[in-house]
């Protein structure tokens, strides 16, 4: 079956990096996206990886390696406004969404 | 550019009945997701509607069913509806094609009693 792992709960500080990983078994792979959800608000784009390696955007980097089946996103300069929940999704062969069931990730002043 | 609209925001029936919601994409979009959203579950892909033909069906009984117009708009119907059925369903719309990134929609809160 197909599978997309990450941390259900992650905890920081405020102005530190966190690194938050996704690990995934699928059929076929056309990309990898990480979407910012905050509470009771819909998914927002963050960022999106078909190659291996690093895309920077701004604060926020995002690593793919294929051969791995593995991901991180990397926030930087954490602040309080980056709690809410960070989802992983692989898109497979038949270019379907498989979704991580999220990361929650809680700032702490 | 206007966003992904849904309607209702929210919404109440009762076990048994039938439910249709509705979701209008960003202009030039041709692709719609309908996802189901509960706690703990994540994400959970119904299907996907392109130019008026089903592109892709996730693993959801028959109960659920959808449907796009020429103008790209989709909706969503849920038939004899269970408690279970209580979610968030959340639309996404892309181009469909060359790129994928998906623009989401607010919501529909729908709770079954």
């Amino acid at each position: 079956g197909q599978n997309i792992d990450q941390p259900t709960e992650m905890t920081a500080t405020e102005g530190a990096i966190v690194q938050i990983n996704c690990t995934y078994q699928t059929s076929g792979f056309n990309g990898l996206f990480w979407y910012q959800q905050h509470a009771g608000e819909a998914p927002t784009f963050l960022s999106y990886n078909v190659l291996d390696g690093l895309e920077e955007k701004g604060r926020f980097s995002s690593f793919l390696s294929r051969s791995k089946g593995y991901s991180y996103l990397l926030l930087k300069e954490l602040q309080m406004k980056d709690s809410a929940s960070y989802l992983c999704a692989v898109m497979d062969s038949n270019y379907q969404l498989i979704w991580g069931a999220g990361t929650k990730l809680i700032i702490k002043p | 550019k206007a966003g992904v609209t849904q309607t209702p925001r929210y919404l109440i029936k009762t076990r048994g009945q039938q439910v249709t919601l509705s979701c209008s994409p960003i202009s030039g979009h041709r692709s719609v997701s309908w996802y189901q959203q509960t706690p703990g579950q994540g994400l959970q892909f119904l299907f996907e509607y392109f130019s008026e033909t089903q592109r892709n069906k996730g693993n959801f009984p028959g109960r659920f069913s959808g449907r796009q117009f020429s103008n790209s708009r989709s909706e969503m119907n849920v038939s004899t509806l269970e408690l279970g059925d209580s979610a968030l369903y959340l639309c996404a719309s892309s181009l469909g094609e060359g790129t994928f990134e998906q623009y989401f929609g607010p919501g529909t809160r729908l709770t079954v009693t």
